[in-house]
């Protein structure tokens, strides 16, 4: 079975500074890898997703996201994040050969300090 | 972007009661959706895809006697807890499948907290 793992479950960072969370997964087929947010009290959004092409994705409010087939690795990155990125980060894939069913990591709770 | 709608967001029911969740999307049709189930300080774990339709398919280890799902239109599934437990407490959490555009994204609620007696 797929699996997905995020090794941070919480980072701290002061603003400015620069953030990569990491996602590994674990299946041995072609998948569509995706980073959702949780702002505090709010449900879940998508930052950004990867289904085929380019491996370096760009997603909304200055994310982006690295596909490395080699390393399994689908890690998120911002280069000078703000306080309001502070929320919980999940990583999740789905099997192409399996529809839309969605794989969820473990998550990673950032909190930014102003 | 599109939205969805859980209700309600809190419960506390009596252990042995059932118990109704809805969810629904807003501003498209969402001929499939899809109900996980959070614990605290964990993951979502994918309970069941919900068919409009059609019977719903669930995951390995769900009882799906004890959480019935129906989709009954292409807006609405319900997510159905019966003869609740205290160990059925925990967050539920639906999405709708967006077929618009080219993603196939799933658009999530704001999530239905259960606490069962």
């Amino acid at each position: 079975a797929q699996s997905v793992s995020q090794h941070n479950h919480h980072v701290i960072l002061s603003e400015a500074a620069s953030l990569e969370l990491g996602c590994n997964y674990s299946y041995g087929g072609t998948v569509n890898l995706f980073w959702y947010v949780q702002y505090p009290g709010q449900h879940l959004q998508l930052l950004l997703k990867y289904f085929s092409g380019d491996p370096l994705v760009k997603g909304i409010k200055g994310f982006e996201a690295e596909f490395i087939k080699s390393k399994f690795s689908f890690n998120l990155r911002k280069p000078s994040v703000q306080w309001s990125d502070t929320a919980e980060y999940f990583c999740a894939l789905s099997k192409k050969s399996s529809g839309d069913k969605l794989t969820f990591g473990t998550g990673t709770r950032l909190a930014v300090r102003p | 972007g599109a939205v969805v709608s859980q209700h309600p967001s809190r419960v506390i029911c009596k252990s042995g009661t059932s118990v109704k969740i809805e969810c629904r999307s807003l501003d498209f049709q969402a001929t499939t959706m899809f109900w996980y189930r959070q614990f605290p300080k964990q993951s979502l774990m994918l309970m069941a895809t919900s068919n409009e339709g059609s019977k719903a398919t669930y995951e390995q280890g769900v009882e799906k006697d004890k959480f019935l799902i129906n989709h009954a239109s292409l807006t609405l599934s319900t997510l159905t807890v019966t003869s609740a437990h205290p160990e059925d407490s925990s967050f539920y959490i639906c999405s709708a499948r967006d077929t618009r555009g080219d993603g196939y994204e799933q658009y999530f609620g704001p999530g239905t907290r259960l606490t069962v007696t």
